[in-house]
């Protein structure tokens, strides 16, 4: 069973406003990565992680910024929230590998008003 | 460029009915991993199955099946006898080696959704 945490799971917040969603794992594992998923669309990697200090953005560009201080923590910051951040987010991490699984948080589903 | 193209937006099967999903990759790597994740309502993503490129063989686990054949590019996966705790998306998602990143890249998800 997957050991990865995200907070909050759901989040309600106006425009303009700073957020940072948390996300933690205890199983060690170095790689660590951010999805954005609209409802019922596919996924798409936001950032990602190969280890502490280590940051790279993904495939679909966001507003967001990362950061990884710690093995277990990769929290998203969004610096002035907007309604297109509208979105549900998706926080994984895999072994030092990479070809192994992404194990997933159960996410948070963000609405900016 | 590694793409997968899972061509069922949305599948309805009556509970008990066998259903089959599609996935089919592209990747100029030779070596690659595949896998099916399911995504329930609640949200979270659930790992199911991983294979590599090397490893064809068919695997059964209890009502579920998957059959990987390079030679058709494809990793379809198979479930038996199907419940209503079955619905959810399924994503097919494909990893390779390019630049040792290893990054997932997934399909658009089917929406499975089985009938009592």
């Amino acid at each position: 069973e997957a050991d990865i945490y995200q907070t909050p799971r759901y989040l309600v917040i106006g425009t303009g406003k700073k957020i940072t969603l948390e996300c933690s794992q205890t199983m060690g594992h170095d790689k660590m990565y951010w999805y954005q998923q609209d409802p019922g669309m596919e996924l798409h990697l936001i950032h990602y992680s190969y280890g502490v200090n280590s940051t790279e953005k993904g495939d679909l560009s966001s507003e967001s910024t990362v950061s990884r201080i710690r093995t277990e923590h990769f929290p998203l910051t969004l610096e002035s929230a907007r309604p297109s951040h509208t979105s549900q987010y998706l926080c994984a991490s895999s072994d030092w590998t990479g070809r192994n699984e992404q194990y997933f948080g159960p996410g948070t589903r963000l609405t900016v008003t | 460029a590694q793409k997968v193209t899972q061509a069922q937006t949305e599948i309805s099967v009556v509970e008990k009915e066998d259903v089959t999903l599609d996935c089919v990759y592209e990747t100029r790597d030779t070596t690659y991993y595949l896998f099916w994740y399911k995504q329930p309502p609640s949200g979270e993503l659930v790992f199911l199955i991983r294979r590599n490129s090397f490893d064809e063989q068919n695997e059964i686990s209890g009502r579920y099946s998957w059959n990987f054949q390079k030679s058709t590019s494809s990793f379809n996966f198979t479930i038996t006898a199907s419940q209503v705790v079955d619905s959810a998306v399924y994503f097919c998602a494909l990893s390779e080696s390019g630049a040792g990143s290893y990054q997932l890249t997934f399909g658009k998800g089917t929406k499975l959704s089985v009938i009592p």
